[in-house]
């Protein structure tokens, strides 16, 4: 059975703190492995992952994929309380995205 | 472009009622699917579209139904509400063989 894990669950942090978050996957037909960052409402894209070792950045976030461990990481740098919300990892196989429960960020002031 | 559009924002429903909710994007994206969204276990794939006039089962499909005779539109019917099918719905679309996703608002259902 395909599945998607992230962790941590949950992680709470203050502000300027640095934060990694876990994703591995055990995904017949891997194609892509994508990240998103979810508040209130609709998922929002961050990353898409395609090759192993090939760091991907946007700002203060950057991610990374291990092909042959199955995994990755999103590591977010001098966190902001802007950053709090729930970032979703998903494995791409033909036609369907399979998601892992999300790690639900809390950065305070 | 307005992108992926979702109506309703709300709604509740009482057990045995039908419904029909509705999805539409203006970027021309050949794939569209139906996820829920339910605490604890992430976003759950209920049916997707590879193009007009078809349609394939996702990971939930059970009590839904769909069907896909336009590319714009993609809409999710629930035949016999039940109180397990309260959840946070989302549509999203996107160019076939392209794994990034553009999500709706999503539409918050509660069945009583």
């Amino acid at each position: 059975e395909d599945k998607v894990v992230q962790s941590p669950l949950s992680l709470v942090v203050h502000e300027g703190d640095t934060v990694t978050l876990n994703c591995s996957y055990e995904v017949t037909n891997f194609r892509s492995l994508l990240w998103y960052k979810q508040e209130k409402k609709a998922p929002t894209f961050l990353f898409m992952l395609t090759s192993s070792g090939i760091e991907k950045k946007s700002g203060r976030l950057s991610s990374i994929l291990d092909k042959k461990e199955l995994f990755s990481i999103l590591n977010i740098t001098a966190t902001q309380t802007g950053d709090s919300a729930i970032y979703l990892c998903a494995v791409g196989n033909p036609d369907k995205l399979i998601f892992g429960t999300g790690t639900r960020l809390q950065v305070f002031p | 472009n307005a992108g992926v559009t979702q109506t309703p924002k709300f709604q509740v429903l009482k057990t045995g009622q039908s419904m029909t909710l509705q999805c539409a994007q203006d970027m021309n994206h050949e794939y569209m699917s139906w996820y829920r969204q339910d605490p604890g276990m992430g976003l759950r794939l209920i049916h997707y579209s590879v193009g007009a006039g078809i349609t394939d089962q996702g990971e939930v499909p059970n009590g839904y139904n769909v069907s896909r005779s336009t590319t714009e539109d993609f809409p999710l019917r629930l035949l016999s509400a039940a109180p397990s099918q309260t959840s946070v719905y989302f549509c999203a679309s996107s160019p076939l063989r392209r794994d990034e996703q553009y999500f709706g608002p999503g539409t918050r259902l509660t069945v009583t």
